[in-house]
């Protein structure tokens, strides 16, 4: 059984603080990671698919990097505004199927 | 574009009895995967459907069953619940069944709860 962990499990803070936390799964045999964001009441939205070919991906004050060697996916979010606050998703591939793992829940404080 | 649709939204039933879950794909997905949810977990996935067969499936029981239509929709079919499968199951879709380098469209969830 494919186990991936993510840290912190749930973080608290304020508006304009910068934040990151972590994914670590098992490095052989996988093919892509992707990150998930699911805000309350809603469905999960994809935020990156991180592929073996790139490492580092970045959308608005929100990026990426993935340690494909390592096993290790880092997510950053730049000054955090409210509306970043979710449960953030991790999932490698592993050839069948994605296995995810249990979330950093996020809320940043106004 | 229409998204992913799950239906019922919320379901009580009691153990010993069984249970069908829909899903509607994204339009032009032809492949659809089941997750279960339970609490403080991250998603479980279930089976994934392509063109109407199943195409892997995770660790669970026969007892966990699905379909899929030609029109890419599908149903998970849950016999003989138990207490245990209390959790919110998502239905996701994607563009093909290799597609790992394309995302994944999940529907908002059914939240099963089992008595």
């Amino acid at each position: 059984i494919l186990n991936v962990e993510q840290s912190p499990q749930s973080l608290h803070v304020q508006e304009g603080d910068s934040t990151n936390f972590t994914c670590s799964f098992p490095s052989s045999n996988f093919y892509a990671l992707h990150w998930y964001r699911w805000e309350t009441a809603k469905s999960p939205e994809a935020l990156f698919v991180m592929t073996l070919n790139g490492d580092e991906k970045k959308k608005g004050r929100i990026s990426a990097t993935l340690n494909t060697k390592e096993g290790y996916s880092y997510l950053y979010i730049k000054g955090s505004q409210p509306e970043d606050s979710a449960t953030y998703l991790c999932a490698p591939h592993y050839g069948q199927n994605f296995v995810f793992g249990p979330g950093t829940r996020l809320s940043v404080l106004p | 574009e229409t998204g992913v649709t799950q239906s019922p939204t919320h379901l009580i039933k009691t153990r010993g009895q069984q249970v069908t879950l829909r899903c509607s794909s994204q339009s032009g997905h032809n492949t659809v995967s089941w997750y279960q949810q339970a609490l403080g977990q991250g998603p479980q996935f279930i089976f994934q459907y392509y063109r109407e067969e199943e195409n892997g499936r995770g660790n669970f029981p026969p007892r966990f069953s699905g379909l899929q239509f030609p029109n890419y929709s599908s149903e998970l079919n849950v016999n003989a619940l138990e207490l245990d499968d209390s959790a919110l199951y998502l239905c996701a879709s994607s563009l093909d069944r290799s597609s790992y380098n394309s995302p994944l469209h999940f529907g908002n969830g059914t939240r099963l709860t089992v008595t």
